[in-house]
């Protein structure tokens, strides 16, 4: 099975970096992906690894390494709508194209 | 592009009814549509996964007879609770992906509904 642990909440300074980190345990592993949620709001992709190394798309960055089963999403410039729920997911192996999520890291934006 | 639409956003039913909720692709196909369920402040859990043309994959503990799935075209899936009770009171979510960005984990959701069962 698949099992992906986050700290539960994570509280930074609206300008700051923070970083929420993500360990997994997979039975094969297709890449790491995250998601943001708002409270009461659908999830909304962010991004996506495969290989390891880092991936950056605007404020949002995101770290894999694949022989530690660890990765990280880092927020820069935080703004007060970040605050949100992160969510990391891996897609599971044998054949299913479906998608198992982490256990989410509550975000909260502070002035 | 790649838009998933879900209907009802919100409903409120008497226990022992049923409810249909309904998740659509409005501009891509999806052979294959997921369904989750999501308590508050806790992770997304995937309840099954809907095959256009074929049985559902229901996940382990997900009662097969309580929640129905029904992916009878390329843009359409819906999930009937039958027999609704307090306990099934949650928020359901839908998502799909289109073919090439389901391989990078990229799943686009619906809004969402939230059942609440009196």
């Amino acid at each position: 099975g698949q099992s992906l642990e986050q700290p539960s909440e994570v509280t930074a300074v609206e300008g700051a970096i923070v970083q929420i980190n993500c360990t997994y345990q997979t039975s094969g592993f297709y890449g790491l992906s995250w998601y943001q949620q708002h409270d009461g709001g659908a999830p909304t992709f962010l991004s996506y690894n495969a290989l390891d190394g880092l991936e950056e798309t605007g404020r949002f960055s995101s770290f894999l390494s694949r022989s530690d089963s660890y990765g990280y999403l880092l927020l820069q410039e935080l703004q007060m709508k970040d605050s949100a729920s992160y969510f990391c997911a891996v897609r599971a192996s044998g054949g299913y194209q479906k998608v198992t999520f982490g256990t989410g890291t509550k975000l909260q934006v502070i002035p | 592009g790649a838009v998933v639409s879900q209907h009802p956003s919100w409903v409120i039913c008497k226990s022992g009814t049923s409810v249909k909720i309904e998740c659509r692709s409005l501009d891509f196909q999806a052979t294959t549509m997921f369904w989750y369920r999501q308590f508050p402040k806790q992770s997304l859990m995937l309840m099954a996964t809907s095959n256009e043309g074929s049985k559902a994959t229901y996940e382990q503990g997900v009662e097969k007879d309580k929640f129905l799935i029904n992916h009878a075209s390329l843009t359409l899936s819906t999930l009937t609770v039958t027999s609704a009770h307090p306990e099934d009171s949650s928020f359901y979510i839908c998502s799909a992906s289109p073919t090439g960005r389901l391989a990078k984990n990229i799943q686009y959701f619906g809004a969402g509904t939230r059942l609440s069962v009196l």
